[in-house]
């Protein structure tokens, strides 16, 4: 299966800036996805990165707030954009397997504290 | 009506019992099921996935599909203290389809 390496595994970031996150996949793959888990709650979907397109996104998440590139066919950045501490979330990258009933595989994850 | 929904425990068993984990879904459609594990503070891992109606049988693990009940199960045979986590229901479609997650079930296997 894919691996994916996820950076930067955690941050504390003052409420107003900007953090950008960094998935780095060791093949190439059509699709990346970004998910957000908040404590207690499930994976919610944020958006769908295809290379060489604007991403697609989920409803109640917008392109201003979570800017999107996807450079090549293994590499992907979401920013979370003027923060606040409700966007304290863990941010995970993931991409689909080989098939088309192949299920996900996670990158490591960003543990996001915003204060 | 959420889309994937399970009961997010904590399921409580003693060493050595089988854990039955539940979860239905709501859309008819979806081809694709697929049981995740997450331990605290990291992130899921695919631990089965299953297609068609009846069991697939991986190890001390079995999945169960019923697409009539629209219903999913994971049962784990002589559960361990390290089987202890998080279990995720997840749902798609077919093909590049997103995947859609259920809240979790937490379990904790006592020594």
């Amino acid at each position: 299966s894919a691996v994916i390496s996820q950076k930067p595994s955690r941050d504390i970031c003052q409420r107003g800036t900007s953090l950008t996150i960094q998935c780095q996949v060791d093949s190439q793959v059509t699709m990346m996805f970004w998910y957000r888990q908040q404590p207690g709650q499930s994976l919610t979907l944020i958006a769908t990165a295809n290379q060489g397109s604007e991403a697609t996104y989920e409803s109640g998440f917008v392109i201003d707030k979570f800017p999107i590139s996807r450079p090549n066919l293994t590499f992907s950045t979401l920013t979370v954009s003027n923060m606040s501490p409700e966007d304290s979330s863990i941010y995970l990258c993931s991409v689909e397997e080989d098939g088309l009933r192949a299920g996900y595989t996670f990158g490591s994850g960003t543990r996001l504290t915003v204060v | 009506q959420k889309e994937v929904e399970q009961n997010s425990g904590p399921l409580s068993v003693p060493e050595g019992a089988i854990a039955s984990l539940n979860c239905t879904y709501s859309d008819r459609g979806s081809q694709s099921f697929f049981w995740y594990r997450q331990y605290s503070g990291k992130s899921p891992e695919l631990i089965m996935s299953i297609y068609s109606n009846g069991d697939k049988e991986d190890g001390r693990f079995t999945a169960q599909l019923n697409k009539a009940s629209q219903y999913v199960s994971l049962l784990i045979r002589d559960s361990q203290p390290s089987d202890s986590a998080t279990y995720l229901c997840a749902v798609k479609n077919g093909g590049y389809q997103k995947v859609t997650f259920g809240i979790g079930t937490k379990l904790q296997v006592i020594p």
